[in-house]
């Protein structure tokens, strides 16, 4: 059984340029949450999609958007990169009915430039 | 200040110790509580999630949640040189959020 998958597993950047990672989640689940990680910190909550649609939002600018397609993947879009946003973006997948166990994938290491 | 506390370590320890990880958290509305690992260059793996206050065991791991506190706790019995790794622990809200807000991790280490 395949768990989350996220592709790329790493990615270099410029300044103002535009990026778009994706994530398959795992068999049988629904829901997708996207969270970034800087280094040595703990993840930060961007969005979660459910149904197509952002169900929730963290502090993080419009540059960050989404989209979550009919088979339950999912894909994060960041506009105008920053060097700021330099780091690990996760992937973690759940079902509606266990909200809370969220399962992550290995992530995909952003860096820009 | 943030809304959950851990402390970062490092952490050391000989192999076969007791190791015991703890969080502090500020929002008094969480009411779900996970602790992650999270291996170098890995994403985070799911290791215990309990619900309210209470102890939860799980093989050489026991999670206890002390809501009066805020205080949440991970014990590691018998620790092996593979537990070496960053443990996060996380929490959430009831109802219908699904955010799990993060503390910044502590880095263990498990001598051979």
């Amino acid at each position: 059984d395949a768990g989350v998958t996220q592709s790329p597993t790493h990615l270099i950047k410029t300044r103002g340029q535009q990026v778009t990672l994706r994530c398959s989640p795992k068999s049988g689940h629904d829901t997708v949450s996207w969270y970034q990680q800087a280094l040595g910190q703990g993840p930060q909550f961007i969005f979660q999609y459910y149904e197509e649609e952002e169900r929730q939002r963290g502090n993080f600018p419009d540059r960050f958007s989404g989209h979550q397609f009919p088979n339950y993947s999912s894909e994060l879009n960041v506009n105008a990169l920053l060097l700021g946003d330099s780091a690990l973006y996760l992937c973690a997948s759940g079902t509606s009915g266990r909200p809370n166990e969220q399962f992550f994938g290995p992530g995909t290491r952003l860096t820009v430039l | 200040q943030k809304e959950v506390e851990q402390d970062p370590g490092p952490l050391s320890v000989p192999e076969g110790a007791i190791v015991s990880l703890n969080c502090t958290y500020s929002n008094s509305a969480f009411q779900y509580f996970m602790w992650y690992r999270q291996y170098s260059r890995k994403g985070p793996e799911l290791l215990m999630y309990t619900y309210s206050s209470g102890n939860k065991e799980d093989g050489r791991f026991t999670a206890q949640v002390d809501k009066s506190s805020k205080y949440i706790s991970l014990f590691i019995r018998d620790s092996q040189p593979s537990d070496s790794a960053t443990y996060l622990c996380a929490m959430s809200l009831s109802g219908s959020a699904r955010q799990l807000t993060f503390g910044s991790g502590t880095q263990l280490t498990v001598l051979p």
